[in-house]
């Protein structure tokens, strides 16, 4: 059962233009989401969250927007930059038996190519 | 403000040995999280630890796998009697608590089962 589901598993973009990364969840119980940027052989690194209350959620190139009428996430990155290649794992939050889960998803891996 | 800490970065073990996972979360969080990553998959919730009490561990297999987050030192994952299939990256994090709190991960220990 993948409660939070990142259905394109790779994407590849020119640098300089929009990169969109999407994410889809099905329990109406997280109230809080999460993007984390992981390279290889180092750990998930936190890059942006967004609160259920809120739709929208900016930090200098990122952006994150959600949806929640149509339980649907999405993270946007402008201008993508070459670094910015890495696998993006979208995760949601809720608390459940007492403690704060995170599930994520299964990851996107984002080329930006020069 | 040294971020998570995991150690070893690399483990081999063979079939049958036990693995020991070192996890030392950052200062002033008191929050630890175990998640197994198999190669191609995202990140799967194992066990949430507070010092010296485990909250949730739900998502730990019942046979061979378990963790503790002593009131003095580093949380342990320890896995008995390892087979190939527990062959793994093996990520901690940790936060300061309560819900909506960004989880912070350790670079994974990455365990190889011969």
């Amino acid at each position: 059962d993948q409660q939070v589901k990142q259905n394109s598993p790779s994407l590849s973009v020119q640098e300089g233009r929009i990169s969109i990364l999407n994410c889809d969840y099905t329990n109406s119980m997280f109230d809080y989401f999460l993007w984390y940027k992981k390279y290889p052989a180092e750990g998930p690194t936190f890059l942006i969250s967004i609160s259920s209350i809120k739709d929208k959620n900016e930090d200098g190139r990122f952006t994150v927007f959600l949806n929640k009428s149509a339980k649907h996430l999405s993270l946007h990155i402008v201008p993508s930059q070459p670094g910015d290649s890495a696998v993006y794992f979208c995760a949601a939050s809720a608390w459940m038996q007492g403690a704060q889960k995170l599930v994520f998803g299964q990851g996107t891996r984002l080329t930006i190519n020069p | 403000n040294a971020g998570v800490m995991q150690n070893p970065r690399h483990l081999v073990r063979r079939r049958g040995q036990e693995a020991r996972l070192r996890c030392s979360p950052m200062k002033g969080h008191s929050h630890v999280y175990w998640y197994r990553q198999l190669p191609e998959e995202g990140l799967k919730f194992m066990v949430y630890l507070q010092k010296e009490n485990i909250i949730d561990e739900s998502g730990m297999p019942k046979e061979r796998f378990s963790a503790e987050f002593p009131k003095e030192g580093p949380s342990i994952l320890r896995i008995q009697q390892v087979v190939r299939g527990d062959s793994a990256a093996y990520f901690c994090a940790s936060s300061p608590g309560g819900a909506g709190y960004e989880q912070y991960f350790g670079p994974g220990t990455r365990l190889t089962v011969t």
